[in-house]
């Protein structure tokens, strides 16, 4: 059975700080897709990022970087220099290769505050 | 190009209606996916089609949840005889292929009184 643990429920910061949210993911299939989410107060969810399990390469985007280590089973997202409106719930997916739709942690609640 | 599109946007509904909540998938994306989202909560999956067919349904919460997308394209996602606890948001999302990465709609946030 898949599963995603987002353990921080909600994390606040004040503007430029750097912030860390955790992912931690269970999955049986060797081959899987890991997904961050970013929904504002508008609902949409934005795709962030798609990793895949046989590529461990860190990944960094402007402000943002992921850190994914298959060893735990971990897929962190860092934002650097934190901004206003950064704030936003951000969801953590996973998906199996067999399998085609998302199972989502329960998300994190970043506020940034100037 | 344009994105997922969802209608309406806010629904009430009195307890026992049905609802119709209408899905536009990004052009030329033949997997279609519906997902409910309670308060608080990450998004669950309801069902998939691929094209018009529908591959999956095991997220449906009940025999009053029913989704159809008849010529490829638009879905729809209907719930008879509403309930209190069916209240949510509902995400639409689209992708190229079953494996590829999901684009979300902005969502249908149901209310049911």
């Amino acid at each position: 059975a898949q599963k995603v643990t987002q353990a921080q429920t909600e994390i606040s910061v004040v503007e430029k700080e750097d912030v860390t949210l955790d992912c931690v993911y269970e999955t049986r299939d060797t081959t899987y897709y890991l997904f961050w989410y970013k929904q504002p107060p508008s609902g949409e969810l934005v795709f962030l990022i798609r990793r895949n399990s046989f590529d461990e390469q860190n990944e960094i985007s402007g402000r943002y970087s992921w850190n994914f280590q298959k060893s735990t089973s971990s897929f962190n997202f860092t934002i650097t220099a934190s901004q206003v409106v950064d704030s936003a719930v951000y969801f953590c997916a996973l998906k199996d290769s067999g399998y085609s739709t998302l199972t989502f942690g329960k998300g994190t609640m970043l506020l940034v505050s100037p | 190009g344009a994105g997922v599109s969802q209608s309406p946007r806010y629904k009430v509904a009195k307890r026992g209606q049905d609802v119709a909540l209408r899905c536009d998938p990004i052009s030329g994306h033949v997997s279609l996916f519906w997902y409910q989202q309670a308060l608080g909560q990450g998004p669950e999956f309801l069902t998939y089609f691929q094209n018009e067919a529908q591959l999956d349904k095991s997220g449906l919460p009940s025999d009053r949840f029913f989704a159809e997308r008849p010529e490829g394209s638009v879905s729809t996602l209907k719930i008879q005889r509403t309930q209190q606890e069916d209240s949510a948001v509902y995400l639409c999302a689209s992708s190229l292929g079953p494996q590829e990465t999901q684009y979300f709609g902005p969502g249908t946030r149901l209310l049911v009184l």
